[in-house]
């Protein structure tokens, strides 16, 4: 399917157990984006991605971690979850060079932690 | 650390009102500035405003950036039911932060029949 996509759609886990959210899009973007949206906070950037192999941290990086090793792939990993992560989380992407332009969002991920 | 905000956090109103929200930003090293409305899934896009004092218009939104007071509203007119919605704005930032949004907490808009 063309666009961006996102799995699992629903996730239950446990404090403490991993968990990895899927991404992926088959623009051929290279910026990639993950966010996480509470009530009252809108959406917080965790990570970014400007290519593949190249990462940084948004504002809320603490308790996840990412990869990408291909352009097309950007998985976020929850190391040891804790329920201060349940959240809804949406992966974007972005063209190259539209760093001032327009996200696209993937359909999201809802976590819950108990 | 960059900011936006936005005002009113929700706002209810009946068909056919008129409706202006507001988005004021403060982003290190601005590039522009993007509107998204959000149903009860993910964000689509409605605007991005770069340059100041030019409206963007599409069929009943409009969007405006005024970069002397930081800030940005969204103009909708003759509401509809199908406008009820989360309104987010996001500041983008240039420089080392290339591609990053910064979003505001969103307006909860709700119009009544």
């Amino acid at each position: 399917d063309a666009g961006i996509t996102q799995s699992p759609r629903y996730k239950i886990t446990e404090t403490g157990r991993q968990v990895t959210l899927m991404c992926h899009q088959t623009w051929s973007h290279s910026y990639m984006f993950w966010y996480r949206q509470d009530l009252g906070h809108g959406l917080r950037l965790i990570y970014y991605s400007a290519a593949a192999d190249i990462t940084d941290k948004g504002e809320v990086p603490d308790g996840y971690v990412v990869s990408r090793s291909k352009t097309e792939n950007f998985p976020l990993t929850l190391e040891s979850a804790t329920r201060s992560q349940t959240s809804v989380y949406f992966c974007a992407s972005s063209v190259a060079l539209a760093g001032v332009g327009e996200q696209f969002f993937g359909p999201g991920t809802r976590l819950t932690v108990l | 650390e960059d900011k936006v905000v936005q005002s009113p956090l929700s706002l209810v109103v009946h068909e056919g009102d008129t409706v202006t929200l507001n988005c004021s930003y403060e982003v290190t090293n601005f590039r522009s500035l993007l509107w998204y409305k959000q149903e009860k899934k993910a964000p689509t896009f409605l605007f991005m405003l770069t340059s100041s004092g030019i409206e963007k218009k599409s069929g009943r939104l409009s969007s405006i950036l005024d970069k002397k007071e930081l800030s940005s509203i969204l103009n909708i007119t003759a509401t509809q039911t199908g406008d009820s919605a989360i309104y987010l704005c996001a500041g983008n930032a240039g420089g080392t932060s290339y591609g990053k949004l910064t979003f505001g907490q969103g307006t909860i808009l709700t119009v009544h029949p």
